[in-house]
């Protein structure tokens, strides 16, 4: 089975500009959640999908935000960046179905944000 | 405020001896704790899941306990190798879909 895939994997962007990133899940996978690391915040949740839907959100600006897609599928957009934003931006694939239930995590290798 | 500690943020150890990592955290009641191992550059790897009512989980040289009267679960790596060398992160389940990280243990096995 295919792992986490995540494109770009490098990134550098100026001050102001946005970016997209995105994550592809295990075949199978219906939930996508978005993480932030940095050296001194460890990571971060960003928020987490399923069918389409975003059932939890972490607390970041509304800068941030993201979209699936019916192939499950996700996207994080982030616009008028920040140097604060550079970081390794991860997501996570589970089956996610079970309501009250704890998923193993599958990661990607994550996107490298800079922002100069 | 909900909070996930992870007492050391390095520890080196010998080869060949038990290493122990502990994390903490308040003001959670989670049914599930996960263990994560992260190599530089890579992203978290799953380990071990443990839930609430289980004292005790083990895979190979791994242990994790978990005690929700003392709100602390310990991750011992018994036999150490060099390749066990990396950051570990515990993760518990806050709330409904969403996981807390704490900012991991940076583990450096000594040959």
């Amino acid at each position: 089975k295919a792992g986490v895939t995540q494109t770009p994997r490098y990134l550098i962007k100026t001050r102001g500009q946005q970016v997209t990133l995105s994550c592809s899940p295990i075949s199978g996978h219906r939930s996508v959640s978005w993480y932030q690391q940095t050296p001194g915040q460890g990571l971060q949740f960003l928020f987490e999908y399923f069918s389409e839907t975003q059932r939890n959100k972490g607390n970041f600006p509304g800068r941030f935000s993201g979209r699936q897609f019916s192939n499950s599928r996700s996207e994080m957009n982030v616009s008028t960046l920040e140097l604060g934003d550079s970081a390794l931006y991860l997501c996570a694939s589970s089956l996610g179905n079970l309501v009250g239930s704890s998923y193993e995590q599958y990661f990607g290798p994550g996107t490298r944000l800079t922002v100069t | 405020s909900q909070k996930i500690e992870q007492n050391s943020e390095a520890l080196n150890i010998q080869e060949g001896k038990t290493a122990t990592l502990t994390c903490n955290y308040t003001n959670y009641s989670p049914a599930y704790l996960q263990w994560y191992r992260q190599d530089p550059g890579r992203g978290p790897v799953f380990l071990l899941l443990i839930r609430e009512n289980e004292k005790e989980k083990r895979k190979e040289r791994l242990k994790v306990t978990f005690d929700t009267t003392l709100k602390q679960s310990l991750f011992h790596i018994t036999a150490s190798q060099p390749a066990d060398s990396a950051t570990y992160l515990c993760a518990l389940r806050s709330g409904t879909y969403k996981y807390i990280f704490g900012t991991g243990t940076r583990l450096k096995v000594l040959a």
